[in-house]
């Protein structure tokens, strides 16, 4: 399963909202108990990635609620409400529907 | 406090051998969901391995065949045996653990700082 993410870059303002686009080649629904198995994670300069959201929509602990994933089989946004200058960084696409599990390229996410 | 610390990390000639290891704590290995994730100098990420809470074994196509994750449930460790080492495996080799949840919660949640390997002759 091959995951695109649009853009590879993206310079925001902080305050303002941001969004990034994760599609893949096939659906990432499961239709036996009704989850989609794709997962967000950030990377900032220097440190591991860290989980933000999974199964497409839930938000992992310690998360700010200005995070927000959405979208449905095979279109997928992660979604920043207003942006802070600790969110910067590299932003992952994961699915986990079937193996191998597959990253995105990689989006990353700079301050104006 | 739940951690994860890689070790085993090093220069290697291609075609040889390494061993990595990944010691926890705040957490029973044998009941998780351990994954292994590379990240070659400044590219994305790549999803290496997974050894489940039942021993099950899933690896990317690039490394089956030559690369084997095992639990070690003595040390709670689990360790990424990498042989027919090439210059494309070069990498920071992270550990990763996925909760014992649901399908859908074993997403990747905790994180080690990772191990360098560079292949090189």
């Amino acid at each position: 399963i091959v995951l695109t993410q649009t853009p590879l870059s993206l310079p925001v303002t902080p305050g303002e909202p941001a969004s990034i686009s994760c599609r893949s080649s096939q659906s990432l629904f499961n239709g036996d108990d009704e989850n989609t198995y794709l997962d967000w994670y950030l990377q900032r300069p220097g440190q591991s990635p860290q989980l933000l959201m999974y199964a497409l929509s839930y938000r992992a602990s310690g998360v700010p609620d200005r995070f927000s994933g959405s979208g449905s089989d095979t279109d997928f946004t992660l979604k920043i409400s207003r942006v802070e200058t600790e969110d910067v960084g590299v932003y992952y696409c994961l699915q986990r529907i079937d193996f191998p599990y597959t990253f995105g390229q990689g989006t990353k996410l700079e301050i104006k | 406090e739940v951690q994860l610390v890689e070790s085993g990390g090093g220069l290697i000639q291609p075609g040889g051998s390494l061993r990595l290891s990944c010691a926890a704590s705040g957490l029973t290995v044998s009941r998780n969901y351990m994954n292994w994730v590379r990240q070659a100098p400044g590219k994305g990420l790549e999803w290496v391995s997974i050894v489940y809470s039942g021993g099950n074994t899933y690896y990317a196509d690039s490394v089956k065949g030559r690369f084997t994750i095992s639990r070690d449930n003595s040390k709670n460790a689990v360790d990424l045996q990498m042989n027919s080492l090439r210059v494309d495996d070069t990498a920071l080799y992270y550990c990763v653990r996925a909760p014992p949840s649901t399908l859908a919660g074993r997403a990747f949640e905790i994180w080690g700082q990772g191990t360098m390997v560079i292949v090189s002759s």
